[in-house]
Formats: structure tokens, sequence, C-alpha cells
């Protein structure tokens, strides 16, 4: 069982649709992370927070926004986004440098 | 620019031999790798760490290899199960972010 929990699971949405991925941990850690994945390649970060404040931006496109309202929850909101944005979005926390790093389940976002 | 690489893309073995998958790194100052494996559909599960001080670090079943002087890291698992099929990735965490290899697949024949 993760530690960190990734909803939805499954998201299909349209290129003019809004959407939210959700993602909790219980961990006390207090960075979290959002990266990319698609089919046969290695996760790819997209966004780093550290004391629930953005520290990382991957140069990501404005269509990704993503959110930490308090130190166990991040989200990523969607908005116009293309089909080549079809992947599997990993939420990951860590408790700092001398640990590593947990990830979730992820989201399969398709986008049509 | 940093990157961290796999030697072999797939890896084929027989149930009960030991597998062998190695990464290869080239930044000298890096000082924390971590191995992952991911099965179909989820996300990249811990396996095991070591620190750029250390040469071996031994886990259940699996052993990580650290050669600094070529800038080499390997994953060993002994008595290799079907369970153990997934892919592999290994991982170099620097400040604040991973930086994942490109993954080896391992696929476990009875």
């Amino acid at each position: 069982d993760t530690e960190v929990t990734q909803t939805p699971k499954h998201l299909v949405m349209g290129m003019t649709n809004k959407k939210s991925l959700k993602c909790e941990q219980h961990m006390g850690h207090r960075a979290m992370y959002w990266y990319k994945q698609k089919a046969k390649k290695p996760p790819e970060l997209m966004f780093v927070y550290s004391y629930e404040k953005l520290s990382i931006n991957e140069s990501v496109p404005s269509r990704f926004s993503p959110e930490c309202p308090n130190s166990s929850l991040l989200n990523l909101h969607l908005h116009a986004l293309q089909p080549e944005d079809s992947a599997l979005y990993l939420c990951a926390s860590g408790g700092g440098r001398v640990s590593g790093y947990t990830f979730g389940s992820g989201t399969r976002l398709t986008v049509v | 620019g940093e990157s961290v690489g796999l030697h072999l893309p797939t890896l084929s073995v027989q149930e009960g031999d030991n597998s062998i998958i190695n990464c290869a790194y080239s930044n000298s100052a890096s000082d924390y790798f971590i191995w992952y494996k991911q099965e179909s559909g989820k996300g990249p599960q811990f396996i095991i760490d070591i620190r750029s001080n250390m040469d071996k670090r031994q886990g259940q079943r699996v052993t990580v290899l650290l050669n600094k002087t070529v800038k080499h890291l390997s994953l060993q698992i002994a008595a290799t199960q079907p369970g153990d099929s997934a892919v592999y990735f290994c991982a170099e965490r620097g400040y604040n972010k991973l930086i994942f290899g490109a993954g080896t697949r391992l696929a476990v024949h009875p």
C-alpha cells in the first residue's frame, strides 16, 4: 500500500476542459513533487514544493498550475491541455535531503 | 548537464538466476543514488539506496554496488522470481530533485 494517495486513478478530458489532480500524504514530509511519465520513459520532474512554497518549476507550460493548500495536500490544475499531455502523472513526497522519495500510484490522464 | 543512464534496455533471465542491472552516471559530485522498481500501472517503488561514501549495500535479495571511479551503479537481484518482472530505474538525487535513468525492463522466464 502506498503512503501517497493520488486521485483520480484515471481521467479522460477534452482540450477545453478544466480538471484537477489531487495528491495527499500523511508522512509529515515537507517536500512534495509532481512528475510526468510518458510510456516507456522515466519520470520527468515538473514541480517541487518545499514547506508549501513552490521551489522548482521545470519550465512547465502554464496550462499546468500546481497548488499546495497545506503540507499534506498537492493539487495540479489542468486547463486547455493538448493530446500530447496524455501521460501518467505521479506525485511524490520526501522528508528532506537525507531521505528518499515515496511515490503515489499516479493518475493516468488521457486528453482527447 | 547531468545525466543518469542505463546500459541495457531489456534484460531476460530465468527464474532462480541472479540478475544484474547496470547504470552509469555522469555527475561525479552526485552523493546519493536510489533504485526504484516500477510495475505496470503503478508508481515507482523504492528498492534500495546508497550514499557515495559507500561501495556496497545489501537488502533482502538485493545488493547495490557503487563504483565511483568509473561512475557506475549496479543492482543485483538474487534468485530472481517472476514477481521481480518490472522496469527498474536508477535515480541520482541532487538538491531537492531526482534525476532518473532511462530504465531497464527485467523479464523473468519460468
